[in-house]
């Protein structure tokens, strides 16, 4: 596609319930990151994929957090059991890889989960 | 943790003046980019400058970068109102192999 699609764009879910976030990077990027946005705040990194496999999980507040990246392109992140503090703005962006001008990060739109 | 910091945390002008935004940073690093966001969605890479450039124009975009002082500052000429804007920098950290380290960022609000 043309840039990164997010979907849902925005989810109002149950506490307690599971929720599936979706991305679709730029076609070629082989990088992708997923971040949290809390309301007025900053970038809260997750977790980071090259190709399929995510080096580094850190990021991801929890066990209930996971993610998984299949054939290189399409990311979902899944919360499990939603807590109302889950609520926030989910954040995927693309990249060419890394160095130089390949880090340059392409975002979706988001997806806004509020949990009630 | 966030490597970037950028000051002030908000500030508001009126159209047709300059902003300046600036950003520090703790380790070196091999670029700094910048980025805008508006109404708290997506992200839009704005300019990037490497390390070993001093200062880099986009359009009304000037950026500078002071490695020795280990900050950068963006200044926006002219503003508009569609400039109203979150504003963040991002570092990517020598021996970093994958993680970009984003600043709080700084919230512009342009005044017609």
């Amino acid at each position: 596609g043309a840039g990164v699609s997010q979907s849902p764009s925005n989810k109002v879910t149950e506490k307690g319930k599971d929720v599936e976030l979706r991305c679709d990077p730029i076609s070629g990027h082989t990088a992708l990151y997923w971040y949290r946005q809390s309301l007025g705040q900053g970038l809260e990194f997750l977790i980071y994929f090259q190709g399929n496999s995510a080096p580094d999980k850190s990021g991801l507040p929890s066990d209930r957090f996971s993610a998984e990246r299949t054939g290189g392109s399409v990311s979902t992140l899944t919360i499990q059991r939603t807590q109302q503090e889950d609520s926030a703005v989910y954040l995927c962006a693309s990249s060419l890889g890394w160095g130089q001008r390949k880090n340059i990060q392409y975002f979706g739109a988001g997806t806004r989960l509020s949990v009630l | 943790s966030q490597q970037g910091e950028e000051d002030p945390q908000a500030l508001s002008i009126q159209e047709g003046e300059n902003a300046t935004m600036n950003c520090s940073y703790k380790t070196s690093i091999n670029n700094l980019q910048w980025y805008r966001q508006n109404s708290g969605r997506g992200l839009v890479h704005l300019i990037l400058i490497r390390s070993n450039e001093r200062e880099k124009h986009s359009g009304r975009l000037r950026v500078t970068l002071d490695t020795s002082k280990k900050s950068s500052s963006l200044l926006i000429t002219a503003s508009r109102a569609a400039d109203t804007a979150s504003y963040f920098c991002a570092t990517d950290a020598s021996g970093s192999n994958y993680q970009l380290i984003w600043g709080a960022g700084t919230k512009l609000i342009i005044k017609p």
